[in-house]
């Protein structure tokens, strides 16, 4: 089955500068590749998403891209600010049930 | 999250004893979700619905049953808990294929 990786487990920032997460799949047929936000004590959250027909796709201070090539994608927040302080989880999919397989994590810490 | 809700937020039970834990929506979305999620390993999936009485297996299924009677209910059963199963449960629906999940708020269970 799917494997995704993600990396780096924990990130620490000050705030105003950039974040970058990086995560790669291993099943070439995955098509649909999304991240999720997540507060403490709270449900995961969708901050952004990717199809393979894609390459980038950005949404105000976020912006994710798709290496179908080299199987990964990645996250970029710029302009950090306290409250993107979370966990983040990307993800990929294929096909119909969508059932998607998580990446394990990234601790975001942005620094005042 | 609007949509979906998750019974009960918190449990404490005894090893042996059964539990349900119940997951409610309103979107009418296809596909329901149970996910578990515990330190250094992400979110790994339990069960799954693509439809009402229509279920499969996860990756991490051994010890959980579901059933789907109803459109807008997924129950979770443990037949006999065990401090193996104590995690953060999250119930999640999507419309399907290439699109993200909606996650509920959580059931912390705590197997004692």
């Amino acid at each position: 089955g799917e494997n995704v990786e993600q990396h780096p487990s924990t990130l620490s920032v000050q705030e105003g500068d950039s974040a970058v997460i990086k995560c790669t799949y291993s099943d070439s047929a995955s098509n649909y590749f999304p991240w999720y936000k997540q507060e403490l004590g709270k449900g995961p959250q969708l901050i952004i998403d990717i199809r393979s027909n894609v390459g980038e796709k950005k949404d105000q201070r976020i912006a994710v891209t798709l290496n179908k090539t080299a199987k990964h994608f990645s996250l970029h927040i710029t302009e950090t600010q306290p409250e993107d302080s979370a966990v983040y989880f990307c993800a990929a999919s294929k096909g119909a049930g969508n059932k998607l397989t998580f990446g394990g994590g990234t601790r975001v810490l942005v620094k005042p | 999250d609007a949509g979906i809700t998750q019974s009960p937020r918190h449990k404490v039970t005894e090893t042996g004893t059964p539990v349900t834990l119940r997951c409610h929506q309103t979107e009418n979305h296809r596909y329901m979700y149970w996910y578990r999620q515990d330190p250094g390993h992400g979110l790994r999936l339990i069960h799954y619905s693509y439809g009402v009485k229509d279920t499969d297996k996860g990756e991490v299924s051994d010890g959980y049953s579901v059933s789907r009677s109803k459109t807008e209910d997924f129950l979770l059963t443990l037949e006999s808990a065990t401090s193996s199963q104590t995690s953060v449960y999250f119930c999640a629906i999507s419309e399907g294929g290439g699109y993200g999940y909606t996650f509920g708020s959580g059931t912390r269970l705590t197997v004692v």
